[in-house]
């Protein structure tokens, strides 16, 4: 069965601490993979994605997010959290088919201490 | 602001009851998805239609439909609602068929009582 797994519910850090958000996806060949924040009443918003080529893929927001094949994680990172940071990340995959449909993690709520 | 609107931005309506939602992809997208997002679902692919063409479907009810329209636009038919359809509902838009970036809209929240 294909799956992304978002291990996280939910995390807490302060602000100014670093952040690494975990993703794990089952499916056979490499596919494209996309994170997306979700900020409290508003649509889903594109972070990173990764097609092909480098396995360190800079995003916006200084988020950036590496692909291990061996591991098959595609975990973000963020080196220094600011409180406007908290929301939800969501992790997804796209087989590589031509569906072009999304398959979502089921998110991890990020929490900013002041 | 992705690009991709949504109308109405609330619903709330009556178990049976039956409701369309509206969704503007960016311009120059041809091809539009929408997804639910519930509580105990997450996020889940309802159905995509590109330049007008339905081209996938997924965890999509027989109550619901839609369709693209020839000015690109689409709409989400939910029919017969029950309470357990509560939930947002989001658009999505890219520029073509293959996925390459989605982005998103600001969804439909719909509340059946």
């Amino acid at each position: 069965a294909q799956s992304v797994t978002q291990p996280d519910i939910h995390i807490t850090v302060s602000e100014g601490a670093s952040l690494e958000l975990r993703c794990n996806y089952s499916y056979g060949a490499t596919p494209y993979l996309f994170w997306y924040v979700q900020s409290p009443g508003q649509g889903l918003q594109l972070l990173l994605k990764y097609f092909s080529g480098d396995t360190l893929v800079q995003g916006i927001k200084g988020f950036e997010a590496e692909f291990k094949r061996s591991q098959s994680s595609f975990n973000l990172r963020k080196p220094s959290v600011h409180w406007s940071d908290a929301a939800e990340y969501f992790c997804a995959v796209d087989r590589g088919s031509t569906l072009g449909r999304l398959y979502f993690g089921r998110g991890t709520q990020l929490t900013v201490w002041p | 602001d992705s690009g991709v609107t949504q109308t109405p931005k609330h619903l709330i309506t009556a178990t049976g009851q039956r409701v369309t939602l509206r969704c503007s992809p960016r311009s120059g997208d041809l091809s539009v998805y929408w997804y639910q997002q519930s509580l105990d679902q997450g996020l889940q692919f309802l159905i995509q239609y590109y330049n007008g063409e339905e081209r996938a479907k997924g965890n999509i009810l027989e109550r619901f439909s839609a369709q693209q329209f020839p000015d690109l636009h689409s709409e989400l038919n939910l029919s017969s609602l029950e309470l357990g359809d509560s939930a947002l509902y989001f658009c999505a838009s890219s520029v073509d068929v293959r996925v390459n970036e989605q982005f998103f809209g600001p969804g439909t929240r719909l509340t059946v009582l």
